[in-house]
């Protein structure tokens, strides 16, 4: 079974602060997903990382990808209140063609002014 | 943009109750999921499906499940007898070959 953890579970921070949420694993994937989650609704979309130590940037958004495509991360850069929401990495396994995502942990933010 | 639909947006049902929830993917979709995300917990696989037959089921996904493909657009979940445990929200996605779009959710209530 293919376990994807995240960290922190919970993160609230000032407007204009940067930080950082981790995924891990010890499988390895084929490709890697950000979704942003508001309550009421299904994930969206963030990014999706394919190649080992890729690094994607959306905006303020930095995501990378570990070198043995193990792991993830997300960075924002001077957050702000728009962007609370949870934040899940999901992960596409290396076998049946991706024929689903094992999702995270998830990983709540809440950004104050 | 188009959009996966998810209807009920709330289903509520008793113990040992059928329920079927509703999603129509995107029209050029060609493979279909159902999530599910239990509260306070992470979303979930249950199954896939492609070319008119499961490809992947979870262990979530016993007998009490079904889905089917009635037609070309609609793509159901069906529950024989509802537990209580079976209180979740339930995501339909679909995708061609790139990521999955998802819909909003029914979120089932058994009681």
């Amino acid at each position: 079974t293919q376990l994807l953890e995240q960290s922190p579970q919970f993160l609230s921070i000032q407007e204009g602060e940067n930080l950082t949420v981790y995924c891990n694993s010890s499988s390895v994937f084929s490709s890697l997903q950000w979704y942003r989650q508001e309550p009421g609704e299904g994930p969206v979309l963030l990014v999706t990382v394919v190649t080992g130590g890729e690094v994607k940037k959306l905006k303020r958004l930095t995501f990378q990808f570990g070198d043995a495509r193990k792991d993830s991360s997300l960075h924002i850069t001077a957050a702000q209140p728009g962007d609370t929401g949870l934040y899940l990495c999901a992960g596409a396994g290396v076998t049946g063609g991706g024929n689903k995502l094992t999702f995270g942990t998830g990983t709540q933010l809440k950004v104050e002014l | 943009e188009p959009e996966v639909t998810q209807t009920p947006s709330h289903q509520v049902t008793q113990m040992g109750q059928e329920v079927i929830l509703r999603c129509v993917p995107i029209s050029n979709h060609l493979y279909f999921y159902w999530y599910r995300q239990i509260l306070g917990q992470k979303v979930e696989f249950l199954v896939s499906f492609y070319n008119n037959e499961i490809s992947e089921k979870s262990e979530i996904f016993d007998d009490q499940f079904s889905v089917e493909r009635p037609d070309g657009s609609n793509f159901t979940l069906k529950i024989r007898s509802t537990k209580l445990e079976d209180s979740a929200m339930y995501f339909c996605a679909s995708r061609t070959l790139g990521p999955l779009h998802f819909g909003n959710g029914t979120r089932l209530t058994v009681t």
